[in-house]
């Protein structure tokens, strides 16, 4: 079946430091969603991307979805402690449902 | 508020018990999905029903039942619980089959004793 790989598993950074998380699929995607989860809350949509190639923005946050529609990833400019949290991506083919990476959970220090 | 609740909050129960978890959709939505999400394990999804009728599987044990109700609302029943059942379980819902953006509930926190 459809695998979603995701790296790094954690990362901890300094605030101000950009942070990047990677999502793999082990099938070509439809689309690609991410989504947000904070301590203790629950996962909020953050974005889908559909077409090769896309890049989307929001803010410090920047979305790209890879040529073959097999990657994406998720950076984050000049990180805030705002944004500490566990970032998933979600993957799907066609009408399958999505399929969850594991998530990269981000620390952001003062 | 992402419009979907899910209760209980909070669940406590002994091994070898059963417990109903409850979720209502956000207004509009058709499609339920319910997740349990371990240490680890990240997002597991278990099944998905829209508007009433089961529509995809996940790794959901023979020990889990779900179903969907003509209102839309949902129950994940679990029974003969072990520890290993110990989770938190999301309810999510969206507005179609196709793959459109997941709206997560607060989740039910499960804890087997």
């Amino acid at each position: 079946g459809q695998q979603v790989m995701q790296i790094p598993q954690y990362q901890h950074v300094q605030e101000g430091e950009d942070f990047t998380t990677y999502c793999n699929s082990s099938t070509t995607l439809s689309n690609i969603q991410w989504y947000k989860q904070r301590p203790g809350g629950h996962p909020v949509f953050l974005i889908q991307l559909v077409k090769s190639g896309e890049v989307k923005k929001q803010k410090r946050l920047t979305f790209q979805f890879g040529e073959a529609k097999k990657n994406s990833s998720l950076h984050i400019t000049a990180t805030q402690t705002t944004d500490v949290g566990t970032y998933f991506c979600a993957g799907a083919s066609g009408y399958s449902t999505l399929t969850f990476g594991k998530g990269t959970m981000l620390l952001v220090s003062p | 508020d992402s419009g979907v609740t899910q209760t209980p909050k909070h669940l406590i129960t002994a091994t070898g018990q059963r417990v109903t978890l409850r979720c209502s959709p956000r207004s509009g939505d058709l499609s339920v999905y319910w997740y349990q999400q371990s240490l680890d394990q990240g997002l597991q999804f278990l099944i998905q029903y829209y508007n009433g009728e089961e529509r995809a599987k996940g790794n959901i044990l023979e020990r889990f039942s779900a179903q969907q109700f003509p209102d839309l609302h949902s129950e994940l029943n679990l029974s003969s619980l072990e520890l290993g059942d110990s989770a938190l379980y999301f309810c999510a819902s969206s507005v179609s089959l196709e793959s459109s953006p997941l709206h997560f509930g607060n989740g039910t926190r499960l804890t087997v004793t």
